[in-house]
């Protein structure tokens, strides 16, 4: 069946342009999360969403990147007034999200985000 | 909240040597423990998980173990190739926060 995917794949943009990430993942998957991956380092985590809610913000780098899921599937992640800290990849995942079952997290391609 | 820490950051091996990964977290209610790789260029997949009612589990080469009492589980990679190769990351649930990730080598 089809991934987790994400678009758009590539995104280069000026410093302080705003942009738009989407997030599509598994069908029937109601756990999302959201990471940003600079080059060459780890995986930081951004924000989680069960459903529509988002329980687990405190990843948020800032008040400029705000995220939001509706219809318990879609899902995109906005960065207001991007500055050049910003360029990383952003990787999506997605998992089964059943209640008190602790699941595997399908990753997307990513978006890599370059701001000039 | 839940704190993982991961070591080596680095690790350089011969090709048919064993390689092992180690991870400590902080939350003694952590029951899930999962390592996913990263091939350069490409998306983190799952390798191996265990789950904490266990204390090992195998699957071909890999193999993790976990000691709950000192809070800790590490990733045992045997005979390694090559294409092990990559970056490995652990947690310690479902979702972040994950491990720094260690960059593993196998020279052939």
């Amino acid at each position: 069946g089809a991934g987790v995917s994400q678009s758009p794949s590539n995104k280069v943009t000026e410093k302080g342009k705003d942009v738009e990430l989407r997030c599509d993942p598994i069908s029937g998957h109601t756990a999302l999360y959201w990471y940003r991956q600079s080059l060459g380092q780890g995986l930081e985590f951004l924000i989680y969403f069960q459903g529509n809610s988002a329980p687990d913000k405190s990843g948020l780098p800032s008040d400029r990147f705000s995220a939001e899921r509706t219809g318990g599937s879609v899902s995109t992640l906005t960065i207001q007034r991007t500055q050049q800290e910003d360029s990383a990849v952003y990787l999506c995942a997605s998992s089964t999200g059943l209640a008190g079952v602790a699941d595997t997290q399908y990753f997307g391609p990513g978006t890599r985000l370059t701001v000039l | 909240g839940e704190n993982v820490e991961q070591h080596p950051s680095t690790l350089s091996v011969q090709e048919g040597d064993s390689a092992v990964i180690k991870c400590t977290y902080s939350d003694s209610a952590s029951n899930y423990f999962p390592w996913y790789k990263q091939e350069l260029g490409k998306r983190p997949q799952l390798i191996i998980d265990i789950r904490s009612n266990v204390g090992e589990k195998k699957d071909q080469r890999i193999a993790v173990t976990l000691n709950k009492t000192a809070k800790h589980f590490s990733l045992h990679i045997t005979e390694t190739q090559p294409e092990d190769s990559a970056v490995y990351f652990c947690a310690a649930r479902e979702g972040a926060p994950f491990g720094q990730g260690t960059t593993l080598q196998v020279k052939p």
